[in-house]
């Protein structure tokens, strides 16, 4: 069975700096991918980041990185240089090549300071 | 940009009675997905839907559940005799291929409240 961990209900940081928001998850797959979902408080899901179990490096997109260690089964995603706007909810999920399914962790929310 | 779309974005109704949840994915796309969101809670999937027929489905997709691809672009969802717990959101999603590569996209999600 697959499992997301999120550790961090809440979390704040002052904007513009970084902030990294934790994510764990457990699989027996061996091919698998890791994204992250924004949820703003009007409740859509807003696609972030990709990385893949078999990707050598972490992927980037704009403010958003991921940081993949496979061995440690983590896959943390930092937002550097937070805006206002990136109060949210955030979402890691994992998708594996035996299941259709995403499987959801329990959340973070940021709330960014300004 | 192509998007998933979803009607009603609010639904309010009586315990007991049936609710149809509507949703048009991406044109292009072959799989389709029916996730719920209690409040404060976390997404969790419910059914998936490739090539007209149910490919996997949760323990939450009771015999109170149904999916229908009544045309060419709807895909809806059917909760026949709604509850107090069914009150979430739900979201659709869609994608092109089945591989772990490949994200979902998310509707905006519809909100039930059963009262």
């Amino acid at each position: 069975a697959q499992k997301i961990t999120q550790t961090q209900p809440g979390m704040f940081v002052q904007e513009k700096e970084a902030v990294t928001l934790d994510c764990t998850y457990d699989t027996s797959d061996q091919s698998y991918g890791l994204f992250w979902y924004k949820q703003p408080s009007s409740g859509e899901m807003i696609f972030l980041i990709y990385q893949g179990s078999y990707d050598e490096q972490n992927a980037t997109e704009g403010r958003y990185s991921l940081n993949f260690q496979k061995a440690r089964k983590s896959a943390n995603l930092v937002i550097s240089a937070s805006q206002l706007g990136d109060s949210a909810m955030y979402f890691c999920a994992m998708r594996s090549n035996t299941g259709n399914q995403f499987y959801f962790g329990t959340g973070t929310s940021l709330t960014v300071i300004p | 940009e192509p998007e998933v779309t979803q009607t009603p974005s609010h639904q309010v109704t009586q315990m007991g009675q049936e609710v149809i949840l509507r949703c048009v994915p991406i044109s292009n796309h072959l799989y389709f997905y029916w996730y719920r969101q209690i409040l404060g809670q976390k997404v969790e999937f419910l059914v998936s839907f490739y090539n007209n027929e149910i490919s996997e489905k949760s323990e939450i997709f009771d015999d109170q559940f149904s999916v229908e691809r009544p045309d060419g672009s709807n895909f809806t969802l059917k909760i026949r005799s709604t509850k107090l717990e069914d009150s979430a959101m739900y979201f659709c999603a869609s994608s092109p291929r089945e591989v772990h590569q490949e994200t979902q996209y998310f509707g905006p999600g519809t909100r039930l409240l059963v009262l």
